[in-house]
């Protein structure tokens, strides 16, 4: 175990639903990010938070919502979503943002198909 | 881009052997990092090599780095079949807070 932890580990959702995905770490960590893993595409950064605060967007469509309420929880809210938005959502952690030594730590992934 | 890409693709070895996989990166770098990933779980940090650095040793890994190529490569030494995963590079542009990932190599080791 890595000490960050995902739930739920799968979710079905159809396009008009709203759902929560939420991570924990247990590590002490300040930074926390979001990822995206689709097949055969380099793994897809998506938000980043340092001391509960947003340091990174990158583009990321306005259906999916962060949210860092403390520096140990983050969690990433969905509604309206496409079919393309079916992957892998990794969770991730560090000691702070990286510095040149920091390395992250992984959460397990939530598995999410949109029908 | 400023991921890295790794190369091969794919790879398929036999138990016990080396099995050697390829990053090549754009842009100056603070480290270099590998990680591991079982099939759809989590990333796992195996070794992180800096810029000043040229080789590094963990266990069976060794990973080497050439900043005048801007290339790496990680060399698993006596593969075993628990070894079965994807590899994937990141690194860490001069500059850039968060890590850059490739799309892996996937590496299969037959018992």
């Amino acid at each position: 175990e890595t000490g960050v932890t995902q739930t739920p580990r799968h979710l079905v959702m159809g396009m008009t639903n709203k759902k929560s995905l939420k991570c924990e770490q247990h590590l002490g960590h300040n930074a926390m990010y979001w990822y995206k893993q689709s097949a055969k595409k380099p793994l897809e950064l998506m938000f980043v938070y340092s001391l509960e605060e947003r340091v990174e967007n990158n583009s990321v469509p306005s259906r999916f919502s962060p949210e860092c309420p403390n520096s140990s929880h983050l969690f990433l809210h969905l509604h309206t979503l496409q079919p393309e938005d079916s992957a892998l959502y990794l969770c991730a952690s560090s000691q702070d943002l990286q510095r040149g030594t920091d390395t992250q730590y992984f959460g397990p992934g939530t598995r999410l198909t949109v029908l | 881009s400023q991921q890295g890409e790794e190369d091969p693709q794919a790879l398929s070895i036999q138990e016990g052997e080396n099995a050697t996989m390829n990053c090549s990166y754009k842009t100056s770098i603070n480290n270099l990092q590998w990680y591991r990933q079982n099939s759809g779980r989590g990333l796992v940090h195996l070794i992180l090599i800096r810029s000043n650095e040229r080789e590094k040793h963990s266990g069976r890994l060794r990973v080497t780095l050439d900043t005048s190529k801007k290339s790496s490569s990680l060399l698993i030494t006596a593969s075993r079949a628990a070894d079965t995963a994807s590899y994937f590079c990141a690194t860490e542009f001069t500059g850039a807070n968060n890590l850059f990932f490739g799309t892996g190599t996937r590496l299969t080791v037959i018992p």
